[in-house]
């Protein structure tokens, strides 16, 4: 079983608004992933948490913040987003961090910020 | 600087044709893995196949196969009597095992978006 789940699906909200992105995974996956992809482009690392750390923060505006609760659940919380950060939001989950593990990824959050 | 590239934007085909993506990677490390993923329509990247730098075997599964080069750095893919439901964007990815700052990293190419019509 090599499924990664995410909610909601579609999320459309305001610029004032506080949401939050959720992902989910029983493979006993140690690291976690969140990407950000926008149309016709290539998923653009987040964030990395490995054992509920975070490991990896590639620079990401404050306005999103992870959360990591335990090894299975990862979160991502939306606050005062920017029309630009309408995108595909995807989770992914892997063994470890290490290179040579494979990253599975979730269906995505589409996200639209009016 | 991009360490993968995906020069095909798109391809079309009609079904039943044989399509071939191509990928070529730059890297200095002697261990990395090279990955493809396809992403349908509704968005969820799928997992097809991972390749370590110390294994040049072609592979074969089903209807795809891959032939890695690292002479050429390339890893190319190919969709054999392609069907509808292969229309998807496929990406080609490089995970990199010893230069520090991309460690850990799956580093993606653009993209190429086959297009297979009946």
């Amino acid at each position: 079983d090599t499924e990664v789940t995410q909610t909601p699906k579609h999320l459309v909200m305001g610029m004032t608004n506080k949401k939050s992105l959720k992902c989910e995974q029983h493979m006993g996956h140690r690291a976690m992933y969140w990407y950000k992809q926008k149309a016709k482009k290539p998923p653009e690392l987040m964030f990395v948490y490995s054992y509920e750390k975070l490991s990896i923060n590639e620079s990401v505006p404050s306005r999103f913040s992870p959360e990591c609760p335990n090894s299975s659940l990862l979160n991502l919380h939306l606050h005062a987003l920017q029309p630009e950060d309408s995108a595909l939001y995807l989770c992914a989950s892997s063994q470890d961090d290490q290179s040579r593990e494979t990253q599975y990824f979730g269906p995505g959050t589409r996200l639209l910020v009016l | 600087a991009q360490k993968v590239t995906q020069a095909q934007t798109e391809i079309s085909v009609v079904e039943k044709e044989d399509v071939t993506l191509d990928c070529v990677y730059e890297t200095r490390d002697t261990t990395y893995y090279l990955f493809w993923y396809k992403q349908p329509p509704s968005g969820e990247l799928v997992f097809l196949i991972r390749r370590n730098s110390f294994d040049e075997q072609n592979e074969i599964s089903g209807r795809y196969s891959w032939n890695f080069q690292k002479s050429t750095s390339s890893f190319n893919f190919t969709i054999t009597a392609s069907q509808v439901v292969d229309s998807a964007v496929y990406f080609c990815a490089l995970s990199e095992a010893e230069t520090t700052d991309s460690w850990g990293k799956l580093q993606f190419g653009a993209g190429t978006q086959v297009v297979v019509t009946p």
